[in-house]
């Protein structure tokens, strides 16, 4: 099982809303990463989690919120949002936090904020 | 910190036809190079990844790259494209950073292939 697999595929919500946005992996990857995508634009880092642990933040709102529940798992909390976070949100995973490695990718969950 | 840079926006080329796609980078480590591959509605796709040794890398579906370390380059390269390959290119770079690595991407190129 080579899949990173994101929950749900499109939401909409509204700037007072509360979401989560879940991705999954199976392929005993210790990294996970969330990235910000906007259209005709490249992936944005967001998050990075090695081990379980947050071991990077690329200065994200707070209204983002990231949580690792256990190894395969990785959320996004999603709390008072902006139309601007319009986006793709893309999870990926890889081997290790280490460079050397690839990441996968999920297919993306299309975020609509109204 | 680590930057990377696609020259070419937007790519108009007739089935057949050779492809190269330019990708530079900055970073004074040791880095690993990578072009990703993402068709129209679909996910980002591994095409191929440089980490050591043989600077030419073969990737799927015919592409191939070349990482010249003086030009910090990774060229992407196809001697005959297909309407199949229209798509979204992004080359990126994944470097170390303190404990943890970070994968930067390049702006895109985005490549249209017409019949």
């Amino acid at each position: 099982d080579t899949e990173v697999t994101q929950t749900p595929k499109h939401l909409v919500m509204g700037m007072t809303n509360k979401k989560s946005l879940k991705c999954e992996q199976h392929m005993g990857h210790r990294a996970m990463y969330w990235y910000k995508q906007k259209a005709k634009k490249p992936p944005e880092l967001m998050f990075v989690y090695s081990y379980e642990k947050l071991s990077i933040n690329e200065s994200v709102p707070s209204r983002f919120s990231p949580e690792c529940p256990n190894s395969s798992l990785l959320n996004l909390h999603l709390h008072a949002l902006q139309p601007e976070d319009s986006a793709l949100y893309l999870c990926a995973s890889s081997h290790g936090d280490r460079a050397g490695t690839e990441a996968f990718f999920g297919q993306g969950t299309r975020l609509t904020v109204v | 910190a680590q930057s990377v840079s696609q020259h070419n926006h937007h790519v108009i080329l007739s089935e057949a036809a050779s492809l190269e796609l330019g990708c530079n980078y900055s970073y004074g480590g040791t880095v690993n190079l990578f072009w990703y591959v993402q068709y129209p509605g679909q996910h980002l796709q591994l095409l191929l990844k440089y980490f050591s040794g043989d600077p030419l890398v073969k990737g799927i579906k015919g592409f191939e790259a070349e990482f010249i370390k003086s030009k910090f380059s990774f060229n992407l390269r196809k001697p005959s494209v297909q309407w199949s390959d229209t798509a979204e290119y992004f080359c990126a770079v994944n470097a170390l950073t303190g404990t943890a690595s970070k994968l930067t991407f390049g702006t895109g190129t985005r490549l249209q292939v017409t019949l």
